[in-house]
């Protein structure tokens, strides 16, 4: 089992601040990682995918980054909205997915 | 073009009842995946295909058999419902190993 951490389990951030979190791996055997939003009651939506070390990918007001030799990844989300709320899950791939517990993030209006 | 579909949506069984949940996708996925969500676990591979006639052991198989006898289904069976298995169960397909796309998710009660 190849464990994949996410941190912080969940956060809080007023609408219009900006936030990141943390997904951690190990980095031996590494192809792809995965950034997921999924919201309540719904299914798990792919938000980015990045293979390269310093690998960087962005998305309106959503970015994430690489670093497969120290083995994190960081999602930025710039002036957070309610319409964010949701939580993020990364997962790493080796021969399968390894998701990590997902960050829960709410913005409060 | 209807992506990943689960049937049923919810069930409720009794311990030791079977029952089959079907995963079907348009999209002509190579890959498919069957997890299960439990709270504070996140997402945990049963089992996963990776073409027609091919199905492969993930991290939590115990209980579960699974079949890809078409390209465009994937079934996950449980032949005698515990209730440790009550939890939401995703199917996700994908035409590599680098994506998957997720169907809505099978809620699944055991008496």
């Amino acid at each position: 089992i190849l464990n994949v951490e996410q941190s912080p389990q969940s956060l809080h951030v007023q609408e219009g601040d900006s936030t990141n979190f943390t997904c951690s791996f190990p980095s031996s055997n590494f192809y792809a990682l995965h950034w997921y939003r999924w919201e309540t009651a719904k299914s798990p939506e792919a938000l980015f995918v990045m293979t390269l070390n310093g690998d960087e990918k962005k998305k309106g007001r959503i970015s994430a980054t690489l670093n497969t030799k120290e083995g994190y990844s960081y999602l930025y989300i710039k002036g957070s909205q309610p319409e964010d709320s949701a939580t993020y899950l990364c997962a790493r791939t080796g021969n399968q997915f390894y998701f990590g517990t997902g960050t829960s993030l709410t913005v409060i209006p | 073009n209807a992506g990943v579909t689960q049937t049923p949506k919810f069930r409720v069984l009794k311990t030791g009842q079977s029952m089959t949940l079907l995963c079907a996708q348009d999209m002509n996925h190579e890959y498919m995946y069957w997890y299960r969500q439990d709270p504070g676990m996140g997402l945990r591979l049963i089992h996963y295909s990776v073409g027609e006639g091919t199905t492969a052991k993930g991290e939590v198989p115990d209980g579960y058999n699974v079949s890809r006898l078409k390209k465009q289904n994937f079934l996950l069976g449980l032949e005698s419902a515990a209730p440790s298995q009550t939890s939401v169960y995703f199917c996700a397909g994908g035409r590599s190993s680098y994506e998957q796309y997720f169907g809505p998710g099978t809620r699944l009660t055991v008496t």
